[in-house]
């Protein structure tokens, strides 16, 4: 099993939609929870970054932690073309140090 | 909003070559990464960085690869006889402080390094 697994898309969906993304894993002590945006071409940009369970809002963007069942999810309310983008969750153990763990990323298409 | 910025952008290298990746991070970090992303393969850790010692690496991080902070703004990452199977982008990344202090971690642009 992948430590982290995450559906490759792509996601197509209309401009103003909800976009709805999660990520499974595997590995029980991953503690800290991220969500990363990537344009083409460009580095992974934060987006948010949530420690153990429970929900986290920033403006359109809802974070959920679901570790009883080894699940998390971002949430894009009112979506927008500039929203096309690959989204990769990433997780880091507290006895791992800094390392971060990715999934391979969900493909997002916002269209007009 | 202070970036993390990496040159070169494209880096082309006859096999066998060395090459030096460039970053400098954010001007307050303290900590200090490279990751790589081999194309339609997932964002993999190489190693981390502080205080002017590799404080983690990951297995790829063989005895080819060394980082450096060679003076208070950059951070480099060589790689001393390049195969083909380093061809990828390759990611600084910088954190303010540690893993015990939740601070997350801010990517740059990359260098897409393409091994001839």
């Amino acid at each position: 099993q992948k430590e982290v697994e995450q559906d490759p898309g792509p996601l197509s969906v209309p401009e103003g939609a909800i976009v709805s993304l999660n990520c499974t894993y595997s590995n029980s002590a991953f503690q800290y929870f991220m969500w990363y945006r990537q344009y083409s071409r460009k580095g992974p940009e934060l987006l948010m970054y949530t420690y153990s369970s429970g929900n986290k809002e920033d403006g359109r963007f809802t974070a959920q932690v679901d570790k009883s069942s080894k699940y998390i999810s971002l949430f894009i309310r009112d979506s927008q073309p500039s929203d096309s983008a690959t989204y990769l969750c990433a997780m880091r153990a507290r006895a791992a140090g800094n390392k971060l763990t990715f999934g391979g990323g969900t493909r997002v298409l916002v269209k007009p | 909003e202070p970036e993390v910025t990496q040159t070169p952008s494209h880096q082309v290298t006859q096999m066998g070559q060395e090459v030096i990746l460039r970053c400098v991070p954010i001007s307050n970090h303290l900590y200090f990464y490279w990751y790589r992303q081999i194309l339609g393969q997932k964002v993999e850790f190489l190693v981390s960085f502080y205080n002017n010692e590799i404080s983690e690496k990951s297995e790829i991080f063989d005895d080819q690869f060394s980082v450096e902070r060679p003076d208070g703004s950059n951070f480099t990452l060589k790689i001393r006889s390049t195969k083909l199977e380093d061809s990828a982008m390759y990611f600084c990344a910088s954190s303010e402080r540690g893993a015990s202090s939740n601070q997350p971690q801010h990517f740059g642009d990359g260098t897409r390094l393409s091994i001839l």
